[in-house]
């Protein structure tokens, strides 16, 4: 089963309104996850690396103030597109780090997060 | 910024071929990782290879890591359908940084 899983899957919004999107670590505890951009047809684009307890580190290009990252606990990560417009519209994936760091801590994936704006 | 060019792009070929995708960067990484990715879902983890020279094989996937741990292949031996799928290359150091993705086509 799923060890990482998003909500919602699938969301469609108004343009100018905000969405959250949820990432939860479902049996272990995540100090560290990642959210992803992917446009249809292209690849996994890191925007942020969050981390609990503290701010988020945002990617080069990516807008901290439209994409809202709080990890208040060590199994939840929230991102918030704010005033949503139809080229955020894409497809939003999360990850979590297991364990407290290091490169032998294993990441596993959401499901990912089909944002429509329109 | 850590990039991970993949080639091909797009390939499609015929079931019971061989084929090769390359994933090259100018980085070093302390390992590679090769996920598939079906539309619609999160990538799901193929391998990962932390050594330099490192091959390792599932079933007719052959995963090779570059000596110098920049640069990545991956064989598909006897192509079936159920290979089609987008396959990422990923570099590991302290986050994961995606290749740009190689989608396979396998013709029945």
């Amino acid at each position: 089963g799923a060890v990482v899983s998003q909500h919602p899957s699938r969301v469609i919004c108004k343009s100018g309104t905000s969405v959250k999107i949820e990432c939860r670590s479902l049996d272990f505890q995540a100090t560290t996850m990642f959210w992803y951009r992917q446009f249809p047809k292209q690849s996994l684009m890191l925007m942020a690396t969050s981390n609990e307890g503290s701010k988020a580190t945002y990617e080069q290009g990516v807008e901290k103030d439209k994409f809202l990252i709080n990890h208040a606990s060590l199994t939840l990560s929230t991102l918030t597109v704010t005033s949503a417009h139809p080229e955020d519209s894409s497809f939003y994936i999360c990850s979590a780090r297991s364990g407290s760091g290091g490169l032998g801590n294993t990441i596993y994936f959401g499901e990912g997060s089909w944002l429509t704006v329109v | 910024t850590q990039l991970l060019e993949q080639s091909p792009q797009f390939l499609s070929i015929q079931e019971g071929e061989n084929l090769t995708v390359y994933c090259n960067s100018s980085s070093v990484f302390s390992s590679l990782q090769w996920y598939r990715q079906e539309p619609g879902e999160g990538p799901v983890l193929l391998v990962t290879v932390v050594t330099g020279g490192e091959v390792k094989k599932l079933k007719r996937l052959t995963f090779q890591f570059g000596d110098a741990r920049k640069d990545s292949s991956l064989h598909i031996t006897a192509a079936q359908p159920g290979d089609t799928g987008l396959y990422l290359c990923a570099g590991r150091n302290e986050k994961l940084t995606f290749g740009t993705g190689t989608r396979l086509t396998i013709i029945p």
